[in-house]
């Protein structure tokens, strides 16, 4: 199956720093999507992007599908976007296979 | 309109009790997924279905997993005989598009299943 590799696994930044995250895989997919999850468990959707470039607010992400790579750009962090973002891609009839995150801590 | 919800949000069983998780998903999707994750991993798939039908439970991963979606909406994740290795959050994700993997996913809050 598909390999998914999240780097770095852990992140601690100071309030107003910016961050990149990395997720490689190693097949070609027609589905990428970037994941907060809360303390409280909750899988928040920040992005869908199988190709290209797309902006949210302080967050922007690009998948470059021909290399098989996606980053999530985090500008001014603040201390609510602590937390676990995980990338997650699909290829097929088995459902999304996931990074194991990273673990990013913005300390006020 | 309403997300996609998880009931019980907490569930605690005994060593061999059976247990039932439901997931309403959001109105109208066409594709449904459950999810297993353990602590401090990420979500692993389990299985997944278009409206009723169960296309694919490669990630179930024993016959003590049961899945059903009898009506296309409502699903129902059943663990019979629960062992302690069966500890983890069942997560639940519904998406509009019919093709496995391709569309957007959405999550529930899961349910979180503790055996003792």
């Amino acid at each position: 199956g598909i390999q998914v590799e999240q780097s770095p696994p852990d992140l601690i930044l100071q309030e107003g720093a910016n961050s990149t995250l990395r997720c490689n895989f190693s097949d070609s997919v027609n589905n990428l999507q970037w994941f907060h999850q809360n303390p409280w468990g909750q899988l928040i959707n920040l992005f869908y992007i199988p190709s290209g470039t797309k902006q949210n607010g302080r967050l922007s992400a690009t998948t470059v599908a021909t290399e098989r790579y996606s980053l999530l750009y985090i500008s001014s962090s603040q201390t609510t976007d602590s937390g676990v973002y995980f990338c997650a891609v699909g290829g097929g009839a088995d459902g999304l296979t996931f990074g194991k995150g990273t673990h990013l801590i913005i300390q006020p | 309109g309403a997300g996609v919800s998880q009931s019980p949000r907490y569930k605690v069983a005994k060593r061999g009790q059976d247990v039932a998780l439901r997931c309403d998903p959001i109105s109208g999707h066409v594709s449904l997924f459950w999810y297993q994750q353990a602590l401090g991993q990420g979500p692993e798939f389990l299985t997944y279905f278009q409206n009723e039908a169960q296309l694919d439970k490669s990630g179930l991963p024993s016959d003590r997993f049961f899945a059903e979606r009898p009506e296309g909406s409502v699903s129902t994740l059943k663990i019979q005989r629960t062992q302690q290795e069966d500890s983890a959050v069942y997560l639940c994700a519904s998406s509009a598009d019919s093709v496995a993997g391709g569309g957007e996913q959405f999550f529930g809050p899961g349910t979180r299943l503790t055996v003792l």
